[in-house]
């Protein structure tokens, strides 16, 4: 089965730690996405990759870090910089070419900060 | 810049058909889609539509693109419980784009 899978599903931290959240994909999709929803704000995106070895800052990438060394894996990191980081975040992958379009979205990590 | 805007709330009777609008204000916008997020699970791409097309139709949903007014509507017949969800309108210029959301439609459904 092809999907995009995300964990831990749920994630504690201390304030003042880093914590690293996991995407991996096997749709052997070109582009990644990560992607913080908050309740009544809808989706904002943090970091994009569109190919391996690159990424991109989105509109709230502040506090936040990504690498893409492997096509199949996008971690995110969040960082003690972030300053509010209790939140659902959401990773999306997507494929340029042939008849797929659209993002596809993992089950999503809720993280709270204790 | 880039804008997709929808309201926030919608409730239906069940075995009604639903309609849910959205509005975007980017005209190259090339690439519609309308999302479905159940409570706290990702989302799931339900349709899209190019901007070429006006209707698309896929079993209990229709989707119309009203390219002029830059409208964009879902709707779905007769609605189940199983249609209770946030909906979310979006768009993007070029395939390879980021994605531009709406802050979502809560669709309630009444017994």
């Amino acid at each position: 089965d092809g999907g995009i899978t995300q964990s831990p599903k749920y994630l504690f931290r201390k304030e003042g730690q880093n914590v690293t959240l996991s995407c991996e994909q096997n749709l052997n999709h070109d582009a990644m996405y990560w992607y913080r929803q908050d309740p009544g704000q809808g989706l904002r995106l943090i970091y994009y990759s569109q190919i391996v070895n690159d990424f991109q800052k989105g509109d709230i990438a502040e506090g936040y870090s990504v690498s893409r060394e492997k096509k199949e894996s996008f971690p995110l990191t969040v960082t003690s910089a972030q300053k509010n980081p209790t939140a659902f975040y959401l990773c999306a992958s997507s494929v340029n070419s042939g008849n797929d379009h659209g993002q596809f979205f993992g089950p999503g990590t809720r993280l709270t900060v204790l | 810049g880039e804008d997709v805007e929808q309201s926030l709330f919608l409730s239906v009777r069940e075995g009604d058909s639903s309609v849910i609008n959205c509005t975007y204000t980017d005209s190259s916008s090339t690439y519609l889609y309308w999302y479905k997020q159940e409570p706290g699970a990702g989302l799931q791409l339900l349709t899209y539509i190019f901007s070429n097309m006006d209707m698309k139709q896929d079993q209990r949903l229709t989707v119309l693109l009203n390219k002029k007014d830059k409208h964009l509507s879902l709707r779905i017949a007769d609605t189940q419980t199983g249609d209770s969800a946030i909906y979310f309108c979006a768009e993007s210029i070029h395939r390879d784009d980021k994605i531009i959301f709406g802050k979502g439609t809560r669709l309630h459904i009444l017994p």
